[in-house]
């Protein structure tokens, strides 16, 4: 069965600083890998996917996410992060059955942005 | 365009209530769609899924059921609640289609029970 690992419960980072949030993932076949930001009280958004292809994919917001066959590994980056980024952010790998893609999340990580 | 709905948005209902959330889509026809649920401090747990009209395949046991009884519509329910069933429900919707379907979520309900 696959899971994910996102190591870091909460991170805080300075406004204008660099963010990456870590996600471990484990599948056994060609993973298909999401990142999600959920603000408080609200549903889920997309900020990217990745499926194939290019390792490194761009996503909404200036977010970015590298995948790494070699580490199982999925981390998300933004150069510089914004007041407006505090949130949780979720990893997600997605296995299909035949007819439906099921989504297993990590835990989530909680982003604090001083200013 | 396509949308998903959830309502209500909040609920507070007492243990041993019955429930019933629900959960449409609009702008997109046969979709799939998905209850998952978020308890505090925790991930998101996938709870049901379905293909289909009528076609529900549960994740979990637990105390609750869904149901679709029309295409864009997924309904999410408990004749009796528990405690543990406090928690905030996330309804999500997919094309239907193969490996990389992308899960597009709505609002939320949050569940408190008494």
């Amino acid at each position: 069965a696959q899971s994910v690992t996102q190591p870091d419960i909460h991170i805080t980072v300075s406004e204008g600083a660099s963010l990456e949030l870590r996600c471990n993932y484990s599948y056994g076949a060609t993973p298909y890998l999401f990142w999600y930001v959920q603000s408080p009280g609200q549903g889920l958004q997309l900020l990217l996917k990745y499926f194939s292809g290019d390792t490194l994919v761009q996503g909404i917001k200036g977010f970015e996410a590298e995948f790494k066959r070699s580490q199982s590994s999925f981390n998300l980056r933004k150069p510089s992060v914004h007041w407006s980024d505090a949130a949780e952010y979720f990893c997600a790998v997605g296995a299909h059955t035949g007819t439906a893609s099921k989504l297993t999340f990590g835990t989530g990580t909680r982003l604090q942005v001083t200013l | 365009s396509q949308t998903i709905h959830q309502w209500p948005a909040t609920l507070v209902q007492p243990v041993g209530s019955p429930l019933s959330l629900e959960c449409t889509v609009e702008g997109t026809s046969n979709p799939n769609l998905y209850w998952y649920r978020q308890a505090a401090g925790r991930g998101l747990q996938l709870l049901f899924y379905s293909v289909g009209i009528g076609q529900i395949s549960s994740e979990v046991p637990q105390n609750l059921s869904a149901s679709r009884p029309q295409d864009r519509q997924f309904i999410l329910s408990s004749k009796k609640l528990l405690l543990s069933d406090s928690g905030f429900y996330l309804c999500a919707w997919s094309v239907h289609g193969g490996p990389t379907d992308t899960q597009y979520f709505g609002p939320g309900t949050r569940l408190t029970v008494l």
